[in-house]
């Protein structure tokens, strides 16, 4: 089945160790988002790639990067994580022609930083 | 800027019961959609419906449906019949047309359907 794929579901790392969480998808959709949702909150975008086109959310800290190598993975690198980092890190895509803006979403990873 | 607000935080019913979660939003533009998704407790997030803002017709699906009208800006959903498997958080969404499509989310409504 066509589907977005994130690993790990679940990652530990350590405060200021830089991580990496992954998302692939088989939908071959245009836009790959990332959403940082904490606890009992609203999903929140932090960036999305068009294509190859980067598009960074004006409020996102620099501690986030993102890579999409190609058209069915990207990467979310948190350069130093802190406390506040903990959440659960949702991945979504979609094929943003006109009318289909539908999101499909990953099952997430939930990161905690000890 | 978009604006979408869910005021009920948390709802609980008794299964069989019907239920109405609100949603009301903000925007300038004139064409836009409208969304609803499902988080069960396992986390991902469950599309359940998209609406364009110049289509007003209910619809229905199922147990699920869902009521727009666009002179109080909102999309209003309801289960009929509820049952113990939709309990989860919901989440009323507004996305652009064109430009920045990205979704703006509502703080969700937990629905706990009891047995």
């Amino acid at each position: 089945d066509a589907m977005v794929i994130q690993n790990p579901r679940y990652q530990v790392t350590q405060f200021g160790k830089p991580v990496t969480l992954s998302c692939s998808q088989t939908l071959n959709h245009n836009v790959m988002y990332w959403y940082q949702q904490k606890s009992s909150q609203a999903p929140k975008l932090l960036f999305h790639y068009y294509d190859k086109d980067f598009n960074n959310e004006a409020d996102t800290p620099d501690n986030f990067q993102s890579r999409r190598p190609n058209t069915s993975f990207c990467f979310l690198d948190i350069r130093s994580p802190g406390l506040g980092d903990a959440a659960m890190y949702l991945c979504a895509t979609s094929r943003a022609l006109g009318q289909y803006n539908e999101q499909f979403f990953g099952p997430g990873t939930r990161l905690t930083v000890l | 800027a978009q604006k979408v607000t869910q005021a009920q935080t948390e709802i609980s019913v008794v299964e069989k019961e019907d239920v109405t979660l609100d949603c009301v939003y903000e925007t300038r533009d004139t064409t836009y959609y409208l969304f609803w998704y499902k988080q069960p407790p396992s986390g991902e997030l469950v599309f359940l419906i998209r609406r364009n803002s110049f289509d007003e017709q209910n619809e229905i699906s199922g147990r699920y449906s869902w009521n727009f009208q666009k002179s109080t800006s909102s999309f209003n959903f309801t289960i009929t019949a509820s049952q113990v498997v939709d309990s989860a958080v919901y989440f009323c969404a507004l996305s652009a047309v064109t430009g920045r499509r990205a979704l703006t989310f509502g703080s969700g409504t937990r629905l706990q359907v009891q047995p």
